[in-house]
């Protein structure tokens, strides 16, 4: 079955420190892959995608992400983290043949002044 | 473009009544998802049309949920009778698939709809 997984709920980091969030995929073929961010009462905001090429993809806001073809997975980094860039991120992969786009579950970022 | 545009913004409704959905996708995409998000499920797929026809609606939780696409610029999501289990976030998206250099693969969110049936 195809599925994504973001295997932390939260992650806390300190404000100006490097964050990591996981991301790991099961599908076939050479999906493509996404991040967004939810901030409160708001729907959810395209960050970045990987479609081909270089295996690092820079974003919105300083965000980058990391695809990893043999460990199938796609992390969401930033150098220096923000108490701004707390809210809630989804990982998401969309197959090339179907057009379907699903998604993780959430992982929650906390960064404390 | 004013993006995905979803109404209402907030539904309270009783038990057992019917509640309808509704959703405009951005201008020229072609394909529409209804999502929904509680904190216990995540963020669900439901359904996804592709050129106004449903494709894949496995995520569809009951029969008494439906959903149409009459047309490329309208979507809605019907729930009949609706339960307090019902109550969640649902969002509409859009999105391509893909244009000649697979650019613009990524889906845009409406604001969503919240539904609280008591």
């Amino acid at each position: 079955a195809q599925s994504v997984a973001q295997p932390e709920d939260q992650v806390n980091v300190a404000e100006g420190n490097p964050l990591t969030v996981k991301c790991t995929y099961s599908v076939s073929g050479n999906p493509y892959l996404f991040w967004y961010v939810q901030y409160p009462n708001r729907g959810l905001q395209f960050l970045l995608k990987y479609i081909t090429g270089d295996n690092l993809v820079k974003g919105s806001y300083g965000f980058e992400a990391e695809f990893n073809k043999s460990q199938t997975s796609f992390h969401l980094k930033k150098p220096s983290a923000l108490v701004s860039d707390s809210a809630l991120y989804f990982c998401a992969v969309r197959p090339r043949n179907t057009g379907k786009l699903i998604f993780g579950q959430g992982t929650t970022l906390q960064v404390k002044p | 473009d004013a993006g995905v545009i979803q109404s209402p913004r907030h539904e309270v409704t009783e038990m057992g009544q019917e509640v309808t959905l509704r959703c405009k996708p951005i201008s020229g995409h072609d394909y529409l998802f209804w999502y929904r998000q509680t904190m216990m499920r995540g963020l669900e797929l439901l359904i996804y049309f592709n050129n106004n026809v449903p494709i894949d609606d496995s995520g569809m939780p009951e029969d008494r949920f439906s959903a149409k696409m009459p047309n490329a610029s309208f979507s809605t999501l019907k729930i009949q009778p609706s339960e307090p289990r019902d109550s969640a976030v649902y969002f509409c998206a859009s999105s391509f698939l893909i244009n000649v250099a697979a650019l613009n693969t990524e889906a845009f969110f409406g604001q969503g709809t919240r539904l609280t049936v008591v």
